[in-house]
């Protein structure tokens, strides 16, 4: 079965600096890839997704992820925090050949310092 | 704008209470789904439907059950709270089709139960 991992629980970071939010996937033949953002005291809202073709992908709030498929990664990058970022971040994968459910990782809580 | 909305934000019940917890979408979406939310669990599928009267267990229905009467509205139904239910439940509903595994799921703000 698909599985997704986050690799770190909580990132603190300095306003303005770059970040990085790791995502490994098991492998699998086909994929749609996404994270998605929880503000405090809120529900998720997508922030980008991978579907196919170029594996850059850009997303709102200036937050890009790169596929790589031989790593199996999907990792979410963004050169230059704010504090209004600070937020919990889920990487989830769709496996078509399960429905298309969405499998979601543990979650990174970023929390930007000023 | 896509709206889903949940009945309460904030809710505590007492063990063995019969719980309801339900989500509107506003976006004539056929799929809806339950999951919850513990720290360090990420999220994970309780139940979701396809469509009117379908159902589907997820990854962890055992202790709930759920309703789909009309299009719109997804009820989540604890029948007898225990106290490791105290979490928290989100809502999601998403678009139909083929492509329907590579479409958002767009999400309620989430009620927080807590079972005492």
């Amino acid at each position: 079965a698909q599985s997704v991992t986050q690799l770190d629980s909580q990132v603190p970071v300095f306003e303005e600096a770059p970040v990085e939010l790791r995502c490994n996937y098991s492998s699998s033949v086909s994929v749609y890839l996404f994270w998605y953002v929880q503000y405090p005291n809120q529900g998720l809202q997508l922030l980008l997704k991978y579907l196919s073709g170029s594996t850059l992908v850009k997303g709102i709030n200036g937050f890009e992820a790169e596929f790589n498929k031989s790593q199996t990664s999907f990792h979410l990058r963004k050169p230059s925090v704010h504090i209004s970022d600070t937020a919990e971040y889920f990487c989830a994968v769709s496996d078509y050949n399960q429905g298309g459910k969405l499998i979601f990782g543990q979650g990174t809580e970023l929390s930007v310092k000023p | 704008d896509v709206k889903v909305t949940q009945s309460s934000r904030y809710l505590v019940k007492r063990t063995g209470e019969k719980v309801f917890l339900e989500c509107v979408q506003d976006m004539d979406h056929e799929n809806m789904f339950w999951y919850r939310q513990d720290p360090g669990l990420g999220l994970r599928l309780i139940y979701f439907s396809y469509d009117v009267k379908m159902k589907e267990k997820g990854d962890i229905p055992e202790g709930y059950s759920v309703s789909r009467e009309k299009k719109e509205r997804f009820s989540l139904i604890l029948e007898s709270a225990s106290t490791n239910q105290t979490s928290m439940y989100l809502c999601a509903s998403r678009p139909p089709g083929l492509a329907g595994s590579a479409d958002t799921q767009y999400f309620g703000p989430g009620t927080r139960l807590t079972v005492l």
